[in-house]
């Protein structure tokens, strides 16, 4: 069966320093492969998108996520956490259908000055 | 930036009464969708609709639910007769075709 995880529920770094915010998932195909975000009160937003032109991806604020299919990995990156990048980070894989659009359990990413 | 609107953006309600959620959907998509978030947990896919009918459904979305596209531009869903595990967080979406959802900002349903 298709699975996600997202293998930390919360991860707290310090503004200025590197974020990583891992997504693994279990499939005998590859889906398509997004990362949302949702910003406490706000509604989910597409940070990026993987559509299989190019397995590293970059999204908006500085985030990029590498597609890595030997791993069955799409781990979310970005070099220097801003405090304004604190919030839910869901990794969301899509296997051709609306029921098979599966959210991560969710990451919750604490930025400290 | 065109964007999924979705009213009310919190809503109380009685153990049993019936809720309807709203939203309005990006104007030139053709797919429209409900999933929830009850707190601390996934987000999980409830219904999706196309050309005025339902496509998909999963378990959740049993016969206390409906959906309903009323006038052209709503999306509504209906809740009938609310139980306490149906307090969660709602979010509409809508896509052009398959893929990549645009996500309206929830509806945060409290059933007391």
């Amino acid at each position: 069966a298709q699975s996600v995880t997202q293998l930390d529920s919360h991860v707290s770094v310090s503004e200025g320093t590197p974020v990583l915010l891992r997504c693994n998932y279990s499939s005998s195909y590859s889906p398509s492969l997004f990362w949302y975000v949702q910003h406490p009160n706000k509604g989910l937003q597409l940070l990026l998108k993987y559509t299989s032109a190019a397995t590293l991806v970059k999204g908006i604020n500085g985030f990029e996520a590498e597609f890595k299919k030997s791993e069955t990995s799409f781990h979310l990156t970005k070099p220097s956490a801003h405090m304004s990048d604190a919030a839910e980070y869901f990794c969301v894989f899509d296997w051709g259908s609306a029921s098979k659009i599966i959210f991560g359990s969710g990451t919750r990413l604490s930025i400290r000055p | 930036e065109p964007e999924v609107t979705q009213t009310p953006s919190h809503q109380v309600t009685q153990m049993g009464q019936e809720v309807i959620l709203r939203c309005v959907p990006i104007s030139n998509h053709l797919y429209f969708y409900w999933y929830r978030q009850i707190l601390g947990q996934k987000v999980e896919f409830l219904v999706s609709f196309y050309n005025n009918e339902i496509s998909e459904k999963s378990e959740i979305f049993d016969d206390q639910f409906s959906v309903e596209r009323p006038d052209g531009s709503n999306f509504t869903l209906k809740i009938r007769s609310t139980k306490l595990e149906d307090s969660a967080m709602y979010f509409c979406a809508s896509s052009e075709l398959t893929g990549e959802l645009f996500f309206g900002e929830g509806s945060r349903l409290t059933v007391l």
